[in-house]
């Protein structure tokens, strides 16, 4: 009964190899982010779907790309890894643009070598 | 632009004690304010929120938080602080469109 689910929970890949992430929200919301938490514990926004429609794009590298399959579905591949992308990222969801209250999933701890 | 101000990195309390986490925003309109906590390996938990209305806000696990205007602070209180409260805790200040703004986080230790 998982509100806000993400998979995998920790990932380990070389520098230059491309990979995803997958979340999946069954709390019927309208709107989904994806924030990346860096090792200060420094949370950032990277993006938003409101009915896999994008409407926040923040200044992430083009090797970031989310997808939205439906509006329960916000997934984020990432291509051409680098050190730097080592991070813990967290799905998040809330059920509107308007309604301020996010629940976040449990993270994925992506460690690039 | 809106931004959150946490002072204190690292809060110690001994058990028992009051907790005083302080945030302070930065907003050109009236803000949305949170308080999320992160326990060690896990995803944020939201505290508290004010939107509008009372400033005093109540929340999970005995927390609260006064909303003050004029100071444009948002310190989150506890009365007697717990063991199991060991955590970090982030303020977070949002418009309207959903984008949260985080604090850098507090990390509360509790002194048996």
């Amino acid at each position: 009964d998982t509100a806000v689910s993400q998979t995998p929970k920790y990932l380990v890949t070389q520098m230059g190899n491309d990979k995803s992430i997958k979340c999946e929200q069954n709390l019927g919301h309208d709107t989904m982010y994806w924030y990346k938490q860096d090792s200060k514990k420094f949370l950032k926004i990277m993006f938003s779907y409101n009915n896999k429609e994008l409407i926040i794009n923040e200044t992430v590298p083009n090797r970031f790309s989310p997808k939205s399959p439906d509006k329960a579905h916000l997934n984020l591949h990432i291509n051409s890894l680098e050190l730097g992308d080592s991070a813990v990222y967290f799905c998040a969801s809330s059920p509107g643009t308007a309604s301020y209250e996010q629940y976040f999933g449990p993270g994925t701890r992506l460690t690039v070598t | 632009a809106q931004s959150v101000t946490q002072l204190g990195s690292h809060v110690s309390v001994s058990e028992g004690a009051l907790v005083l986490l302080r945030c302070n925003y930065s907003s050109s309109v009236p803000p949305y304010l949170f308080w999320y906590v992160q326990y060690p390996n896990q995803g944020l938990q939201l505290l508290l929120k004010y939107t509008t209305g009372a400033t005093l806000v109540k929340g999970i696990n005995g927390f609260e938080a006064e909303f003050k205007k004029s100071e444009t602070s948002f310190h989150l209180t506890k009365p007697s602080a717990h063991m199991s409260d060991a955590a970090e805790y982030f303020c977070a200040v949002t418009l309207r469109g959903g984008k949260l703004i985080f604090g850098q986080g507090t990390e509360l230790s509790v002194k048996p």
